[in-house]
């Protein structure tokens, strides 16, 4: 089955600066990537995702990047805001198969 | 909280004792899933079901039996088989396999 690694598992940054996060996955056949956030005692949402016939996709400060080649993905956040600060969550599903599997999670805390 | 409900906020589990959470969606999501939280090791997927009377086990599933009568209604029974059932269950819909996971608020499972 799928296996996900992320790093790092905890991450501080100034304010203002950028933060990365990556993550790895096992199963070459795997095509969707959603990166999800959890606010302390919130429930996990989704901020952004890609799939494999993307390298790159933007949304305002976020950003995911995608090589496939090398079985690896990352999360880029630009101009970082206090209200950034939270755990962020990788995943990776396999075409036509329901199951999503996720990182171990990155806990994202912004200086001010 | 609107779209997916989980419930109760808190449970207690006695020894011996079978528990189930309650997971409700009215998104008219085929796709549900029920993950345990763990403290740094992420979310892991307990079953999930693409279709009513149909599931699959995931990862963790020793210990955990689910049904799937309605669409709505995805419940987890933590039985007395789970040795370590305190965590966080979040319960999850989505509409297939390549979009939006929706999670609810969330069930903290702790035992006396």
């Amino acid at each position: 089955g799928e296996n996900v690694e992320q790093h790092p598992s905890t991450l501080s940054v100034q304010e203002g600066d950028s933060a990365v996060i990556k993550c790895t996955y096992s199963d070459s056949a795997s095509n969707y990537f959603p990166w999800y956030k959890q606010e302390l005692g919130k429930r996990p949402q989704l901020i952004i995702d890609i799939r494999s016939n993307v390298g790159e996709k933007k949304d305002q400060r976020i950003a995911v990047t995608l090589n496939k080649t090398a079985k690896h993905f990352s999360l880029h956040i630009t101009e970082t805001q206090p209200e950034d600060s939270a755990v962020y969550f990788c995943a990776a599903r396999e075409f036509g198969n329901e199951k999503l599997t996720f990182g171990t999670g990155t806990r994202l805390t912004i200086i001010p | 909280d609107g779209g997916i409900t989980q419930s109760p906020k808190y449970l207690f589990r006695k020894e011996g004792q079978n528990v189930t959470l309650s997971c409700e969606q009215n998104l008219n999501h085929d796709a549900m899933y029920w993950y345990r939280q763990d403290p740094g090791q992420g979310l892991r997927l307990i079953y999930y079901s693409q279709i009513v009377n149909d599931f699959q086990k995931g990862d963790i599933a020793e210990g955990y039996s689910v049904s799937r009568e309605k669409k709505e209604s995805f419940p987890l029974t933590v039985t007395s088989a789970q040795k370590n059932p305190t965590a966080f269950y979040l319960c999850a819909s989505s509409r297939g396999s390549q979009v939006e996971l929706f999670f609810g608020s969330g069930t903290q499972l702790s035992v006396l």
